[in-house]
Parts: structure tokens; C-alpha cells; sequence
């Protein structure tokens, strides 16, 4: 089983539309990461949480909001979704300790029509 | 302004030659740098680090050299083999929130 899980791996909505992305994890961790890649622009860092009541916003966090549930659960949404935001969406986790080597999921590939 | 740059977007090896992957960086206040190994369709795994304080870390095949004073550090890959081939990314850490600001990635392809 993976230890980091996202749903849907794949998702087509429309301009306008409100998307939630949920990401979870059996890792333990406590923190955990969005991100989003775009083509030749690698991983940009959208939100990150160390805790469940502890959210911060990463690099590019305009237009996106996201829900700490429980340690394990980790979920972003898009009010108003808009093309723009067409791009591979990852989540990871770290824990507290070592190096902040992060653990992905497999990725969520959004297109906004 | 890219803090972390991978200036080649593609590179072609052949099987049992050396893959050297290159990365840039900027501001001097990052402390860790990383490699991840990215397939299609899976999110990235990490593969080796370095602290700021080394200039080179092993593990089997793979070797990251640090040179502080460039600002620069590589990726050694020896030997290839066409399981490598897979998009490489270089982070590097920073702050008290331990952030990684990610390269745009290098797709190294080996040829077998």
C-alpha cells in the first residue's frame, strides 16, 4: 500500500468550478506539503502544514486554499478553478526530524477547461 | 527569480557511461541540497543529499559534489543504466521552515 495517497489522480472540470484535492497519509508525519508542477518550471510549494493547526502559505497560494482534517489528511481546494491552474498537483510529507527529505504522492493531473 | 536552476532540460547517456547532472543555485543561505528521481506517472522519490558543510556524498552509483564557492553542485551517475532514465530534480533547503525550492527538472535518457 502507498504511504502517501492522492484522489483523483485525474480530474477535468470547467472554468468556475470549485475542486477539492485530497491527499493522505499512513507515514505518521507531521508535516505535509501541496505542490503543483508546471513544464519547465519544476515543483512550486502552494501550502504546507506542520500540524493540524499549523497552515502557511508556500510560493503561490493565490486562488487556492487548503484544510488540515487530521495529520493524516491534507486536502486543497479551488474556489474558482480557472485554466491557468491546468498543472500536476503533488502532495508530500516530512517528519520533524532529519533533513526534510519529503515522501510524494503519486500526483493529481488537473485540467481546467 | 529561479533560486534553483537546472539549465539543461534533456540529457542522452549511453548505458555504463557517466550521466552528470548539473544545478545552480543562488542564494547562499541554503543549507541542504537534494536530488529526486522522477518516473512518469509517480511522484518524485528522494534520492541523495548533501549538507552545505560537505562537498561530496556517496551512495552506490550515485555521488553529489558541492562546490559552495560556484554555487553550483552535480549529480554523478555511474554506472548509467536505462532503469536511470527518469526526470532528475535538484532542491535545496532553507529557512527555520525548511522549505525546498525545486530545479525545473533534467530528463536524462539512457540509452541502451
Amino acid at each position: 500500500d502507498a504511504d502517501v495517497t492522492q484522489t483523483p489522480r485525474n480530474r477535468i472540470t470547467k472554468t468556475g468550478k470549485r475542486i477539492m484535492l485530497e491527499c493522505s497519509q499512513t507515514k505518521g508525519h507531521d508535516r505535509m506539503y501541496w505542490y503543483r508542477q508546471d513544464p519547465g518550471l519544476g515543483l512550486r510549494l502552494i501550502y504546507y502544514s506542520f500540524d493540524v493547526k499549523d497552515i502557511n502559505k508556500g510560493e503561490i497560494s493565490d486562488g487556492y486554499s487548503v484544510s488540515r482534517q487530521a495529520q493524516a489528511k491534507f486536502s486543497l481546494s479551488l474556489e474558482s478553478a480557472i485554466p491557468n491552474q491546468t498543472a500536476l498537483y503533488f502532495c508530500a510529507t516530512s517528519d520533524l526530524t532529519g533533513y526534510n527529505e519529503q515522501f510524494f504522492g503519486p500526483g493529481t493531473r488537473l485540467t481546467v477547461l | 527569480d529561479q533560486q534553483v536552476k537546472q539549465n539543461s532540460p534533456s540529457l542522452s547517456v549511453q548505458e555504463g557511461r557517466i550521466s552528470i547532472l548539473n544545478c545552480d543555485y543562488t542564494n547562499s543561505m541554503f543549507d541542504y541540497f537534494l536530488w529526486y528521481k522522477k518516473y512518469p506517472a509517480e511522484g518524485p522519490t528522494f534520492l541523495i543529499s548533501i549538507s552545505s558543510i560537505k562537498d561530496k556524498n556517496e551512495d552506490g552509483r550515485f555521488t553529489v559534489f558541492l562546490n559552495k564557492s560556484a554555487k553550483h553542485l552535480s549529480l554523478h551517475i555511474v554506472p548509467s543504466q536505462p532503469g536511470d532514465s527518469a526526470v532528475y530534480f535538484c532542491a535545496a533547503r532553507t529557512g527555520s521552515a525548511r522549505q525546498l525550492t525545486f530545479g525545473s527538472g533534467t530528463q536524462l535518457t539512457v540509452l541502451p
